[in-house]
């Protein structure tokens, strides 16, 4: 099956940094999700992107499918920018693979 | 509130003892989705929902657990003689069917977090 990594595990940020995850994949995916998860354990819809650029404010996501890995960057952090953030990926199934998530904090 | 709902949203049950969690999707999506999500991990894929039929389940899914979506609008879960080991997040999505070849995105509830003592 598609195994999903994601980079940094962990991330430690001051307020107003900006950061980039990355999510590699290892087989081709039509389905490509970005979450967060917040405190309370709600996963977020941050974007659906199985390939090109997107962006909602501060948050933009990339996904290069034929190279297999999608970035998701965030501008001016915030201290609410806190949580894990998953990728998950899918392939002509219904299901998804997730990553294992990374953390991030965000200091005032 | 229109999303995908959840209940309860915290159980906490005697080892032994049978739970039975339920979704509620949101009302257009004929898809229905069931996940779990242990302590440090991502969500791990158990079973999903076409309308009332039942088209995929993971290996995770022991002969304990059974899932059934009776008249393809909410979906119940349920775990027999429940095991510490059964301690998770269990997560709810729902989506519309895709065209042929193509995918949607999934849409999260807000969880049941079961406790096993």
């Amino acid at each position: 099956g598609i195994q999903v990594e994601q980079s940094p595990p962990d991330l430690i940020l001051q307020e107003g940094a900006n950061s980039t995850l990355r999510c590699n994949f290892s087989d081709s995916v039509n389905n490509l999700q970005w979450f967060h998860q917040n405190p309370w354990g709600q996963l977020i819809n941050l974007f659906y992107i199985p390939s090109g650029t997107k962006q909602n404010g501060r948050l933009s996501a990339t996904t290069v499918a034929t190279e297999r890995y999608s970035l998701l960057y965030i501008s001016s952090s915030q201290t609410t920018d806190s949580g894990v953030y998953f990728c998950a990926v899918g392939y002509n199934t219904d299901k998804l693979i997730f990553g294992t998530g990374t953390r991030l904090q965000v200091f005032p | 509130d229109t999303g995908v709902s959840q209940d309860p949203r915290h159980k906490i049950t005697k080892r032994g003892q049978n739970v039975t969690f339920r979704c509620d999707p949101i009302s257009e999506h004929n898809r229905l989705y069931w996940y779990r999500q242990t302590l440090g991990q991502g969500p791990e894929f158990l079973t999903y929902f076409q309308n009332e039929a039942q088209l995929e389940k993971s290996r995770l899914l022991s002969d304990r657990f059974s899932a059934e979506r009776p008249k393809g609008s909410f979906s119940t879960l349920e775990i027999q003689r429940t095991e510490q080991g059964d301690s998770a997040m269990y997560l709810c999505a729902s989506s519309p069917e895709p065209r042929r070849g193509g995918t949607y995105e999934q849409y999260f509830g807000p969880g049941t977090r079961l406790t096993v003592t």
